[in-house]
């Protein structure tokens, strides 16, 4: 597609749950970030894919919180057990990622609005 | 280490008059630095970058940032003010080096809140 694509793009659930976002990225953009946004704060870094490397998984707050990438494609985040804390926006990032060509601009999706009541 | 430090949580602005976003850096190789913007309610849009060449870039909007090795800063900047441009700025750098391996990843400013007053 044209942009980054995220969805579900709001999502309501108990404590309880597990839920599943989904990110489509640019096509041919070799790394994706995931990052969580609570209300009115900054970017918190959760995990950074590059290519067939080895995912940095250093910002996923807890053994709750697991992604997926299949090669370049779409990417899955999955919050098992969701707790109130985790209510935030959840946005995702595409960029190039290609040493000599990348300038290093992310292209972000819309987010998915996670609400846990 | 890498980081980015953006020093003030807010910046209030009156409508016409020139307005700066600060922002500091440090990286290890060579500075690639970033402005991003979220308006309310919105993702994240991109609004200039520093890769080489002139220090001074300008970028989306009027904005514009002038790269300061010695300050190691990337100040954002807008002669004119607008009311439309109260939203929050990210500032980010990575290291572009091309052996930067997983320094590559960006760095984030904890961003700043912009209010321009009418």
């Amino acid at each position: 597609g044209a942009g980054v694509s995220q969805s579900p793009s709001n999502k309501v659930t108990e404590k309880g749950k597990d839920v599943e976002l989904r990110c489509d990225p640019i096509s041919g953009h070799t790394a994706l970030y995931w990052y969580r946004q609570r209300l009115g704060q900054g970017l918190e870094f959760l995990i950074y894919f590059q290519g067939n490397s080895a995912p940095d998984k250093s910002g996923l707050p807890s053994d709750r919180f697991s992604a997926e990438r299949t090669g370049e494609s779409v990417s899955t985040l999955t919050i098992q057990r969701t707790q109130q804390e985790d209510s935030a926006v959840y946005l995702c990032a595409s960029s190039l990622a290609d040493a000599r060509k990348d300038t290093g601009e992310l292209f972000f999706g819309e987010g998915s609005r996670l609400t846990v009541l | 280490a890498q980081s980015v430090a953006q020093p003030e949580d807010q910046v209030n602005v009156a409508e016409g008059n020139p307005l700066t976003v600060k922002c500091t850096y440090s990286v290890s190789g060579n500075p690639y630095l970033f402005w991003y913007v979220q308006y309310p309610n919105r993702g994240l849009q991109f609004l200039l970058k520093y890769i080489t060449g002139d220090n001074l870039v300008k970028g989306s909007y009027g904005f514009e940032a002038e790269f300061n090795k010695s300050q190691t800063s990337f100040h954002l900047k807008k002669p004119s003010a607008l009311v439309s441009d109260s939203a929050l700025y990210f500032c980010a750098v990575r290291d572009g080096s091309v052996n930067a391996g997983n320094n590559r990843k960006l760095i984030w400013g904890l961003g700043t809140s912009l209010a321009v007053n009418p």
